[in-house]
């Protein structure tokens, strides 16, 4: 399985756009790329995911070079509330390799955003 | 309906104790997922189940002995735990495991303190 490096902490102030950046330099064909939000003592929850180029949904963008060596999630006009951890994940979920619906987390980036 | 419960929400046992945790979802999803998250630390996949059979176990001690019996519970039986053993657990499921990915859904989570 692809393994995803991301900034360990990134600090915002409320208002502005936040972009959190993966690499994941050997991610296979078939891989997706997800990202989950995790606040703490709560179950990760699942923000969005992408093959390439663009994804959008109401509460983030997904951006994928054409390499997909790497994402970034965009986070416009974070609020307070946006203080969680932010995992980005790759892989296919598909029962090949036995993936089969293993969800392997990075170390997540800590998100702080202060007024 | 797109919650997942679990209960207790916090428990707190002796090494010697026979404890269950329990999670239930009412979305359909056929496939069901333990993690166990320490502090500070990105959630570990412990077991999968797809269609009510344990399909994935990354190598748990017996002392975690996993139990669907039907296709909206899961539960997790905890006998002769470490203090090690002390962490949060959560449940999530999926619409299936494999052919995926597939959004996983969590529960809030139990925290498990082993005394």
């Amino acid at each position: 399985l692809a393994k995803t490096t991301q900034p360990i902490s990134m600090d915002s102030y409320e208002g502005q756009e936040v972009n959190i950046t993966c690499s994941h330099n050997n991610i296979a064909t078939n891989d997706y790329i997800t990202w989950y939000q995790q606040f703490p003592s709560q179950g990760p929850r699942f923000i969005i995911q992408g093959y390439k180029t663009k994804v959008t949904n109401e509460v983030a963008s997904l951006f994928i070079p054409a390499d997909r060596k790497s994402s970034t999630l965009s986070l416009p006009r974070v609020s307070l509330s946006d203080t969680a951890v932010y995992y980005c994940l790759v892989g296919d979920g598909t029962d090949r390799g036995s993936t089969l619906g293993r969800l392997y987390f990075g170390r997540g980036t800590q998100l702080t955003v202060w007024p | 309906d797109t919650e997942v419960t679990q209960t207790p929400k916090h428990l707190v046992m002796g090494m010697t104790n026979k404890k269950s945790l329990k999670c239930e979802q009412h979305m359909g999803h056929r496939a069901m997922y333990w993690y166990k998250q320490k502090a500070k630390k990105p959630p570990e996949l412990m077991f999968v189940y797809s269609y009510e059979k344990l399909s994935i176990n990354e190598s748990v001690p017996s002392r975690f002995s996993p139990e669907c019996p039907n296709s909206s519970l899961l539960n997790l039986h905890l006998h002769a735990l470490q203090p090690e053993d002390s962490a949060l657990y959560l449940c999530a499921s999926s619409q299936d495991s494999a052919g995926g990915p597939y959004e996983q859904y969590f529960g809030p989570g139990t925290r498990l303190t082993v005394t």
